[in-house]
């Protein structure tokens, strides 16, 4: 199976400021149709998880530009330009390349 | 309104049985790939199973294959997972959730049902 990695696991931001979640898989997550499938959810405290990036860097309906994705091969990044309380919640990095598809352990985004 | 309302959890004793239901509204459900994903209480997620549209491909984590059996019901709109020979580290909320990897929008959860496995 594929493992994703993420960090830092904890991640304690000012409301305003820039953050950053690293994501690496132990192995590449490009797809045999040329696709890299490398997805990042968002989970508030109390609620089901809403996907916010998929194929990378590709944002859903509805989210906010500050959330941005970037990366290849095995090294990925879910950044948030300026922090916003309603950001606070916990971020997993997926990848849906192989199956089974495999979850980060998640990073949570708390305020400082 | 999309809405994924899934049902059936509740407190089953180790070994024993259990179904858990999806019901979809407000989208074409029977075009979607549909999927359970679980998380243990306090702890992070795993996607469990995945089934085509037409319930032709089904696949599972290791950890279920054996014991859990995903299906649907198009004409219900309705999604399943059969789950047997149940085990304490089975317990988890069950999501079910649609699978839309390269597309934007289309990418709906559930708000959950908890599985207690305990004597």
């Amino acid at each position: 199976d594929v493992v994703m990695t993420q960090s830092p696991l904890s991640l304690p931001v000012t409301l305003g400021q820039p953050a950053s979640i690293s994501c690496r898989s132990s192995q590449s997550l490009v797809h045999s149709d040329g696709n890299t499938y490398l997805t990042w959810f968002q989970q508030r405290p109390g609620q089901s998880p809403r996907r916010l990036i998929y194929k990378v860097s590709n944002r859903d309906s509805g989210v906010p530009d500050r959330f941005s994705g970037s990366g290849s091969g095995t090294d990925y990044t879910l950044k948030i330009s300026r922090v916003e309380a309603e950001d606070v919640g916990v971020y997993y990095c997926m990848q849906d390349t192989q199956w089974p598809w495999t979850f980060g352990q998640g990073t949570k985004v708390e305020i400082k | 309104e999309v809405q994924l309302v899934e049902s059936g959890g509740g407190l089953v004793q180790p070994g024993g049985s259990l179904t858990l239901s999806c019901a979809g509204s407000g989208f074409t459900f029977s075009s979607y790939w549909m999927s359970w994903v679980r998380q243990p209480p306090g702890k992070g997620l795993e996607r469990v199973a995945n089934i085509k549209p037409d319930g032709s491909e089904k696949s599972y984590v290791d950890s279920v294959k054996g014991r859990f059996t995903i299906s649907r019901d198009n004409a219900k709109n309705s999604l399943y997972l059969q789950m047997n020979s149940l085990r304490a580290e089975d317990t988890a909320v069950y999501y079910c959730a649609t699978v839309a990897r390269a597309v934007a929008g289309g990418d709906y959860w559930g708000q959950g049902t908890l599985v207690t496995v305990s004597s």
